[in-house]
C-alpha cells in the first residue's frame, strides 16, 4: 500500500512555540505539499517541493517554512506558532516533474494542531 | 479568478435514496477535475480525475460527470458507508496549482 505518514496526530502547543510537522512518504514521488483545513474553507496550499531542496510558495505561506532535504521527507515549521494557526494540516504527494504532476495526490491522515 | 463552489454545503439522505453534488468551477483552461472522498479525521482519498466536457467516470455507487462550467457526482443508492465529504478540485493550464471546494458533507442515514 502507497503511504503518506505524517509524525503527530494532535499536537498541543503555546502562543511562540516553535513546530515541526513530518512527513514521509515512500512512493518515490517527486512533489510533496502542506495544506492547512478549515471548516467552510477549501483546502489551502502552504507551501509545495517539486524536487529535493526545492520549494514554492503557495497561497499561504506567511507564518510558515519548509524543508526537503531528502525526496521522501518534507516538513514543515512554523517558527513562532500563533492562536490563528490553529488547524488540520495535510502533508500530501504526487507524481510529476516540476510541480506540474498530476492531480491525484495521495494525502497523510492530518495533524490536528491546536495553539493556546 | 480561478474558483470552485461546492452545493449543498450538507446533504442528508436515507439508505437507497439517489441524488447529485454539485461543484462549479471557473478556471482558465481545465487541465482536469478531481473529485476526493474525506472521511471524519482523515486525509483525503482520490477517487476521480474528469478531462473534458462530456466525460463520465463511474465507481460503484458513484459516477462523476462533466460539463464547461460543473460536475456533478452522481450517488444512486447510497449505504451509510457512503457518509463522508466529498471535494471537488481543479487544474487549469496556467497555474498547475488544485484550486478546492469547501467540500459537501453526506450523511446517509439507514
Amino acid at each position: 500500500d502507497v503511504k503518506v505518514t505524517q509524525s503527530s496526530r494532535y499536537l498541543v502547543k503555546r502562543t511562540g512555540e516553535k513546530v515541526f510537522l513530518e512527513c514521509v512518504q515512500d512512493m518515490d514521488h517527486e512533489n510533496m505539499f502542506w495544506y492547512r483545513q478549515d471548516p467552510g474553507l477549501g483546502l489551502r496550499l502552504i507551501y509545495f517541493s517539486y524536487d529535493v531542496k526545492m520549494k514554492e510558495k503557495g497561497d499561504i505561506p506567511e507564518g510558515y517554512s519548509v524543508s526537503r532535504e531528502k525526496k521522501e521527507r518534507f516538513s514543515l515549521i512554523l517558527e513562532s506558532a500563533s492562536t490563528n494557526q490553529t488547524s488540520m494540516y495535510l502533508c500530501a504527494s504526487s507524481f510529476g516533474l516540476a510541480g506540474v504532476g498530476t492531480g491525484e495526490l495521495f494525502f497523510g491522515e492530518g495533524s490536528r494542531l491546536t495553539v493556546l | 479568478e480561478d474558483q470552485v463552489t461546492q452545493s449543498p454545503e450538507a446533504l442528508r439522505l436515507q439508505e437507497g435514496e439517489s441524488s447529485s453534488l454539485n461543484c462549479s468551477y471557473t478556471v482558465s483552461g481545465l487541465r482536469g477535475l478531481f473529485w476526493y472522498r474525506q472521511d471524519p479525521g482523515k486525509g483525503p482519498e482520490f477517487l476521480f480525475t474528469l478531462y473534458s466536457a462530456g466525460e463520465e467516470k463511474e465507481k460503484e455507487r458513484l459516477k462523476a460527470t462533466l460539463t464547461k462550467k460543473e460536475s456533478f457526482l452522481h450517488i444512486t443508492a447510497p449505504k451509510p458507508e457512503d457518509s463522508a465529504t466529498y471535494l471537488c478540485a481543479v487544474q487549469g493550464n496556467s497555474n498547475y496549482q488544485l484550486i478546492w471546494g469547501a467540500g459537501t458533507k453526506l450523511i446517509i442515514k439507514p
